[in-house]
Parts: structure tokens; C-alpha cells; sequence
């Protein structure tokens, strides 16, 4: 156990839907980043909060958001979900603070999401 | 731009010497990273190493750094079968917070 919580960890959904992935950080982990995994993309950074805030954002779809809450956990909000939506979607939460030192990052499980 | 990349795999015996390479393209990374993805499983850090290093070894694990040409190499020494897994190598630089993989690279190991 990491100590990242995502939940759920499977979802099968159809195109059109929305969703909604959770995750807990790491006690004491302040930033929380998403990614996607598929098999044509690998591992794709999308977006990093830190405190509540966003702090950088990478190839994330118009139609997916997301957001970190005051008790620090996050939820990633997919829309209009299409077939090449489908993939594992992984959390993950680190202590670094933008100073210098290496940002060790520890991942959850992830979710795998499958569009039907 | 960052880029990284990493072979898609690599057979090795089990017993022997696997060497996983990765290259980079932005020069100012600062810190390059090693995670290992075990099936069904989330990224799992297995060591990192600051760009002022050439080497750094932590049990059976060697990296190699050679930052004029932007190589990065992970050496697993008496490789086992617990060692099949997709390796990930990663950058960070100071200028931005997240890490960029590269595409893994899926390490199977024979008995």
C-alpha cells in the first residue's frame, strides 16, 4: 500500500457519460498529480494541484477538470467520455514544494476506465 | 521540449546482468528517476539520481548518468523473475513540478 488511495478502481462506462475519479494523497502530501496511461500514449501528465491550487497543467482535454479539495484530496472529472478515453488513470502526491531536491512522486493503483 | 525515450523491451536470462537505457532531451533536468510497474500495480520509485552525478548504486541497482549525452541507464544485477515489470524512467527540472516519463520499458526475465 503506497498510501495514495484512488478510488474506483474499475469503471466501464459509454461514450456521452461523465465521471468522476478520486484520490487521497499521501498523509502530509501537499501536491497531487494526475496521469494517463493508455497503450498508444504511455504515461501522460495531466494536471498538478499543490494546496488547494493548480500549479500546472500539461495535455489535459478541455473536457476533463479537476480539482483538490481543502482536505487536500482530489477528483479528476472526465465528460462527453469517448472510446479513446479509455485507460488507466493514475494519482499520485508528493511533498515537493517547488524548492530545489528531487519531487519523488508515490502513485496510487489507479482507475481503469473502459468507454464503451 | 522534454522528450524521453526507452526501448519497448528487453529479454534477458534469469541470473543475468539486464541493462534498461532511457534519453532525455532537456539538459536542464535536474533529477532523472527509475519507477518499475509491476502488472495490475501503480509506479513504484526505485531510486533517483541528481544530474551533478555520474553513478549511483543501491544494491542491485546501478545508475548511469552521462549528461553530455543525455543517457540514462538503470543495470539490475542477478536479475530475477520478481524483476519482470515495466521500467519507467523519468525526468524533472526545476522549471516546471511534474515528472515526464518516457514510454517504459517491459523487462521479461526466463528461468
Amino acid at each position: 500500500d503506497s498510501g495514495v488511495t484512488q478510488t474506483p478502481k474499475h469503471l466501464i462506462t459509454a461514450t456521452g457519460q461523465r465521471v468522476t475519479l478520486r484520490c487521497s494523497p499521501r498523509s502530509g502530501d501537499l501536491s497531487v498529480y494526475w496521469y494517463q496511461q493508455s497503450l498508444d500514449q504511455g504515461l501522460q501528465f495531466l494536471i498538478q494541484y499543490y494546496n488547494g491550487e493548480e500549479r500546472a497543467k500539461g495535455n489535459i482535454l478541455e473536457r476533463f477538470s479537476a480539482q483538490q479539495f481543502p482536505d487536500l484530496h482530489s477528483e479528476l472529472n472526465l465528460s462527453s467520455l469517448e472510446l479513446g478515453d479509455s485507460a488507466l488513470y493514475f494519482c499520485a502526491s508528493s511533498v515537493w514544494q517547488g524548492e530545489t531536491g528531487a519531487n519523488v512522486l508515490t502513485f496510487g493503483a489507479g482507475s481503469r476506465l473502459t468507454v464503451l | 521540449g522534454e522528450d524521453v525515450e526507452q526501448s519497448l523491451f528487453l529479454s534477458v536470462r534469469e541470473g543475468d546482468s539486464s541493462v534498461i537505457n532511457c534519453t532525455y532531451t532537456d539538459s536542464s533536468s535536474t533529477y532523472l528517476y527509475w519507477y518499475k510497474q509491476e502488472p495490475g500495480a501503480g509506479l513504484q520509485l526505485l531510486t533517483y539520481i541528481f544530474s551533478n552525478m555520474d553513478m549511483k548504486q543501491d544494491q542491485r541497482l546501478t545508475v548511469l548518468l552521462n549528461k553530455k549525452d543525455k543517457h540514462l541507464s538503470l543495470r539490475i544485477a542477478d536479475t530475477q523473475t520478481g524483476d519482470s515489470a515495466i521500467y519507467f524512467c523519468a525526468e524533472h527540472n526545476n522549471a516546471g513540478n511534474m515528472l515526464t516519463f518516457g514510454g517504459g520499458t517491459r523487462l521479461m526475465v526466463k528461468p
